[in-house]
């Protein structure tokens, strides 16, 4: 079945380390998307990019990098810079061009800093 | 800016009876708006969307949305809700370069 794997499901980081989420499809979308879910805050765009070797920041950007050699994989990474980190990282992907029919999501990476 | 604004952060309901969330948008182009669910545990999945035509949208699960392009708004409707219709609801719009852009989400709980 086509989808979106995002991996792990759970993560545990020091204060001080750099992490980086998985995040792969197998839906030949162009364009990949990374959030990230608060609560009471909805979802904030972090980064995306919408082809190969491009990206661009989102909304919340700082603290956080990301890199697109592949169109199937967009990994993103918790810096040491993010100043709160803890929180449920969403990648989603869609096509770029045409009718847009919406996001397909993962489901999710929960990031705990201890 | 671009924005979505909802109403509600918290519903509750007993199972039969009708739900209404609200959703207003701020967006100066061409709208595509779309509401997602979020159950328990699970992926978010697309419930409905919006591209143009009728502005009486249905969709999965006995869903239904209204685009009131005067009022800015893609309120989400459901004339008896279930237990099962427990989960999170975001509102979306499609911003520039294909971006969506989403409300802060609505929680509903639904007892038996």
């Amino acid at each position: 079945d086509g989808g979106i794997t995002q991996s792990p499901k759970y993560l545990f980081r020091k204060e001080g380390q750099n992490v980086t989420l998985s995040c792969e499809q197998n839906l030949n979308h162009d364009a990949m998307y990374w959030y990230r879910q608060d609560p009471g805050q909805g979802l904030r765009l972090i980064y995306y990019s919408q082809i190969v070797n491009d990206f661009q920041k989102g909304d919340i950007a700082e603290g956080y990098s990301v890199s697109r050699e592949k169109k199937e994989s967009f990994p993103l990474t918790v810096t040491s810079a993010q100043k709160n980190p803890t929180a449920f990282y969403l990648c989603a992907s869609s096509i770029d061009i045409g009718p847009h029919y919406g996001y397909t999501f993962g489901s999710g990476t929960r990031l705990t800093v201890v | 800016a671009q924005s979505v604004s909802q109403h509600n952060h918290h519903v509750i309901l007993s199972e039969a009876a009708s739900l209404e969330l609200g959703c207003n948008y701020s967006y100066g182009g061409t709208v595509n708006l779309f509401w997602y669910v979020q159950y328990p545990g699970q992926h978010l999945q697309l419930l409905l969307k919006y591209f143009s035509g009728d502005p009486l949208v249905k969709g999965i699960k006995g869903f239904e949305a209204e685009f009131i392009k005067s009022k800015f708004s893609f309120n989400l409707r459901k004339p008896s809700v279930q237990w099962s219709d427990t989960a999170e609801y975001f509102c979306a719009v499609l911003g520039g370069y294909n971006k969506l852009i989403f409300g802060a989400g609505t929680r509903l709980a639904v007892h038996p």
